[in-house]
C-alpha cells in the first residue's frame, strides 16, 4: 500500500494567517490526490481533488498544489470556521489511503 | 444529494450486522458508492466500493472475505453485510458517493452522517 504522511500533526495559527499543510506519498501518485476537511462530529467534506482542483462551493482561500510525491494544502487567510482536521487521500492505482490527519486550531 | 446510513449498533465479536445507506438527490445508478470507516479518535480508512451498476465490488484487505457490499438500484439503497465481526471493526461507517459519473474514481464528493458500529463482548 502507498503510505501518506502529513505534517504537521497539530497546527495552531492566528486568524488571517497563511497556513500550509504538507502531505507526502511513499511513491509516485502523479496528481491523484484529494484533500478533505472534517469538523468534530461531522462527516468529511471534499475540498480539493486532482491535487489542485477546488471542489465547487469551497472558499477560494483554500488551494492545493503538488505532484508525484509532495503535496500541499494552503489556506491563504485563516478564518475561525476553518478549525477542523484535514486529511489528504491518494487515489492512485489500487491504493486509496488517507494521511493520518492534521488538526488545525486558532491561537 | 443526501446519503443516510442506518443499522449500526453494538454486536458481539464473531456476530454479523447489516448496514444500509439510502441515497437521494442524484441519479443513483450513475455513480459508484463507497464505505469509509473511522475508528474512535482515529483517521479514515477506505473499506469497500460497489460500482455504479453493481457489477464490481472491491474491498480493503482488512475486510475481504467478511464484508459484502450490494446495491438495489430500484430502491436507491445500498447494503453492507458484515460477518465475523472483530473488535478492530469498531468505527463510524460512512457511505460516500464517488465523485465521477459512470466510473470509479475513488475520491468522494458527498458523505452520509455515519453510523457507529461497536464490536464488543
Amino acid at each position: 500500500d502507498i503510505q501518506m504522511t502529513q505534517s504537521p500533526s497539530i497546527l495552531s495559527a492566528s486568524v488571517g494567517d497563511r497556513v500550509t499543510i504538507a502531505c507526502r506519498a511513499s511513491q509516485s501518485i502523479d496528481r491523484w490526490l484529494a484533500w478533505y476537511q472534517q469538523k468534530p462530529g461531522k462527516a468529511p467534506k471534499l475540498l480539493v481533488y486532482r491535487a489542485s482542483y477546488l471542489q465547487s462551493g469551497v472558499p477560494s482561500r483554500f488551494s492545493g498544489s503538488g505532484s508525484v510525491t509532495e503535496f500541499t494544502l494552503t489556506i491563504s487567510s485563516l478564518q475561525p470556521d476553518d478549525v477542523a482536521t484535514y486529511y489528504c487521500q491518494n487515489y492512485y492505482g489500487n491504493s486509496y489511503t488517507f494521511g493520518q490527519g492534521t488538526k488545525l486550531d486558532i491561537k | 444529494v443526501q446519503l443516510v446510513e442506518s443499522g449500526g449498533g453494538v454486536v458481539q465479536p464473531g456476530r454479523s450486522l447489516r448496514l444500509s445507506c439510502a441515497a437521494s438527490g442524484f441519479t443513483f445508478s450513475n455513480y459508484g458508492i463507497h464505505w469509509v470507516r473511522q475508528a474512535p479518535g482515529k483517521g479514515l480508512e477506505w473499506v469497500a466500493l460497489i460500482s455504479y451498476d453493481g457489477s464490481h465490488e472491491y474491498y480493503a484487505d482488512s475486510v475481504k472475505g467478511r464484508f459484502t457490499f450490494s446495491r438495489d438500484n430500484s430502491k436507491n439503497t445500498l447494503y453492507l453485510q458484515m460477518n465475523s465481526l472483530r473488535p478492530e471493526d469498531t468505527a463510524v461507517y460512512y457511505c460516500a458517493k464517488d465523485a465521477e459519473l459512470g466510473k470509479s474514481a475513488y475520491y468522494f464528493d458527498y458523505w452520509g452522517q455515519g453510523t457507529l458500529v461497536t464490536v464488543s463482548s
